[in-house]
This record gives C-alpha cells, structure tokens and sequence, in this order.
C-alpha cells in the first residue's frame, strides 16, 4: 500500500531535550516536506526536499533541520525544542510536478514541548 | 509576500445545501492551484487540482472549483452537501517549476444530518 509513515503520532518533551521525528515513503517520490498545522494558521511548510541531499527551506524553518540521505526517509530534527514548537506535523511527499502532481501526506505527530 | 486567503473559517449547512468555500491567492507567477480535504481523523488528501486548460475543474464526491485569473480565486463548490462531507478543507498553491507551497488557514465545514 502506498503511504507516508510518521512516527511517533505523539510526542511529549521538555525544553532543550532533542528529538527527531521519522518520515519515511514507499512510492519513490523525489519530493518530500514538512508542514506544521497550527489553530487559525493552517499549514505552514518548514523544510522540503526535491531529491537525495538537496532540502530548502519553506516558510518557517526557524528551530528545525531536515537531512536527506536516503530517498525513501526524510526526518525532522528539533536539536532545542522550545514551546511554541508544540504544533501537529505533517510529512508529504510527491512525484514532480506535472499532471499527476498531488501530496501524499502522513499521519501526523503531535508534539508537545513542556 | 505569497499568501493564500480563505474567507471562512467555519460553516455550517444542512445536507443538501449548496456549498461555495472561498479561496484567494496572491502570487506574481503561474501557479498551479490545489484543494485538500482532511476527514476527521483521517490524512489529508486530495480533493481537486489546476494546472492548466479549463479553469473549471472536477474533483471526487462531486466536488468542483473554478480558476477565475483576473480575480486571484479558486473558489470550491458542490450543490449538494452531504453529512459525509465534514471535514477541514484546505487551498494551497505553489509556483510552477518550485515545490514551494503555501496553503490557507483551512475552513471546518460542518453538516448537519
């Protein structure tokens, strides 16, 4: 089954204490990023990636790093995670833009940042 | 700045109302133009897309959205709803030739049975 797997779905930290959320596709999908969703916000991207070790940054970066090593895996890394990084993520991924284009998205994670 | 607007953020119809959800976008390039649905508890997913051709285009569940250029809009649309068709909806956009998307602030539909 195609799919886009988040892990963990929950995540409850403190201040400081790094951490690393896993995103992983099996569809071979040269394009992947992460969003996250806020109250009256909607999705926000942070970091995306266009293939193996090319990542830019979206709209709001700040506080967070990607790496892309592998096609398959892109994780999102908090090396000092502060409170208002308590959000819902989202990893995508896509095939490149064309006709077929279209996000496929995982199911979340909800961190909170004590 | 790029920005995607949604007028609503809450609605609420009767089943067998008719459905018009607004989207705005500022953007200088050609963009491609996108509606996301999210169902309680489920992924996000794809409800319609334009890249080019027709500015009226048709979706699942019997959704559709029309790309009017002049106006920056791609405005949602179904005659029907359905109790079914709960859920948050999403516009999104991003610039042809980039992976750049921003999406709205989403819009909960609710309803009522």
């Amino acid at each position: 089954e195609a799919q886009v797997t988040q892990n963990p779905r929950y995540l409850i930290t403190v201040t400081g204490k790094k951490l690393t959320v896993t995103c992983s596709q099996n569809m071979n999908h040269e394009y992947m990023s992460w969003y996250r969703q806020d109250p009256g916000l909607g999705l926000r991207q942070i970091y995306y990636s266009m293939n193996v070790e090319v990542t830019d940054k979206g709209d709001v970066p700040e506080g967070y790093k990607v790496s892309r090593k592998e096609k398959r895996n892109f994780p999102l890394i908090l090396e000092s995670p502060s409170p208002n990084q308590t959000s819902l993520y989202f990893c995508a991924s896509s095939t490149k833009q064309g006709w077929d284009e279209k996000l496929f998205f995982g199911s979340g994670t909800q961190l909170s940042v004590l | 700045a790029q920005s995607v607007s949604q007028h609503n953020h809450h609605v609420i119809l009767s089943e067998a109302a008719s459905l018009e959800l607004g989207c705005n976008y500022s953007y200088g390039g050609t963009v491609n133009l996108f509606w996301y649905v999210q169902y309680p508890g489920q992924h996000l997913q794809l409800l319609l897309k334009y890249f080019s051709g027709d500015p009226l285009v048709k979706g699942i569940k019997g959704f559709e959205a029309e790309f009017i250029k002049s106006k920056f809009s791609f405005n949602l649309r179904k005659p029907s709803v359905q109790w079914s068709d709960t859920a948050e909806y999403f516009c999104a956009v991003n610039a042809q030739g980039t992976y750049k998307y921003i999406f709205g602030t989403g819009t909960r539909l609710k309803v009522l049975a």
